[in-house]
């Protein structure tokens, strides 16, 4: 499975726009990127998954540029309930299967 | 979407002994797979749970100290076997489906060891 590479932690203040972005230098070429989201005391819940170029749901925007070495994910005008740890996770059928295998995430801290 | 049943959500154990964790899903699902996450931390996949045949360990992971059963396509069990405080940590059952599916999460399993 290809390892992917997260800043620790992240401050933002409400109402901006927040990019978190991770490196997975040795994506292979089936492989899929997803993006989870981890409140303290819950399960990570799924946030985006894309392929390549650009993908866009009711929540975020996924950018992956054309080598797919990296992706960033972007959250619109955060509010203090985005708080949480943003987990970049890189896989496929060839790489792991199912199997889904997290890093270490980030810790986005939204500020008032 | 797949709703994920855990239980117990959390309990207080004496060393020694052992907990089984219940993972019920509401619909059928191809693939199920047990975590553990200490506090502060990542999760670290213990095993896949696959129905009808032994589960799939992880490296570090053993069938002795984390059985697993899947007698069918929504539920499965993980026991934590001859607890230690170590084994303090949450526990969390995740699905999937297909390849390239998102994975759903239940709400896990929060495990002290005294």
């Amino acid at each position: 499975l290809a390892k992917t590479t997260q800043p620790i932690s992240m401050d933002s203040y409400e109402g901006q726009e927040v990019n978190i972005t991770c490196s997975h230098n040795n994506i292979a070429t089936n492989d899929y990127i997803t993006w989870y989201q981890q409140f303290p005391s819950q399960g990570p819940r799924f946030i985006i998954q894309g392929y390549k170029t650009k993908v866009t749901n009711e929540v975020a925007s996924l950018f992956i540029p054309a080598d797919r070495k990296s992706s960033t994910l972007s959250l619109p005008r955060v509010s203090l309930s985005d708080t949480a740890v943003y987990y970049c996770l890189v896989g496929g059928a060839n790489t792991g299967g199912f199997k889904t295998i997290f890093g270490a995430g980030t810790r986005l801290f939204v500020k008032a | 979407s797949a709703v994920i049943s855990q239980k117990p959500s959390r309990d207080i154990c004496q060393r020694g002994t052992s907990l089984t964790i219940q993972c019920q899903v509401d619909s059928q699902v191809t693939m199920m797979f047990w975590y553990r996450q200490q506090p502060g931390q990542s999760l670290t996949l213990i095993a896949t749970a696959n129905q009808g045949s032994e589960a799939t360990y992880e490296s570090g992971f053993v069938i002795d100290k984390f059985p697993i059963s899947r007698p069918n396509l929504t539920f499965s069990t993980l026991t934590v076997s001859n607890m230690s405080p170590e084994d303090s940590s949450i526990y969390l059952c995740s699905v999937a489906d297909r390849v390239g599916a998102e994975a759903f999460f239940g709400q896990g399993t929060r495990l002290t060891v005294v």
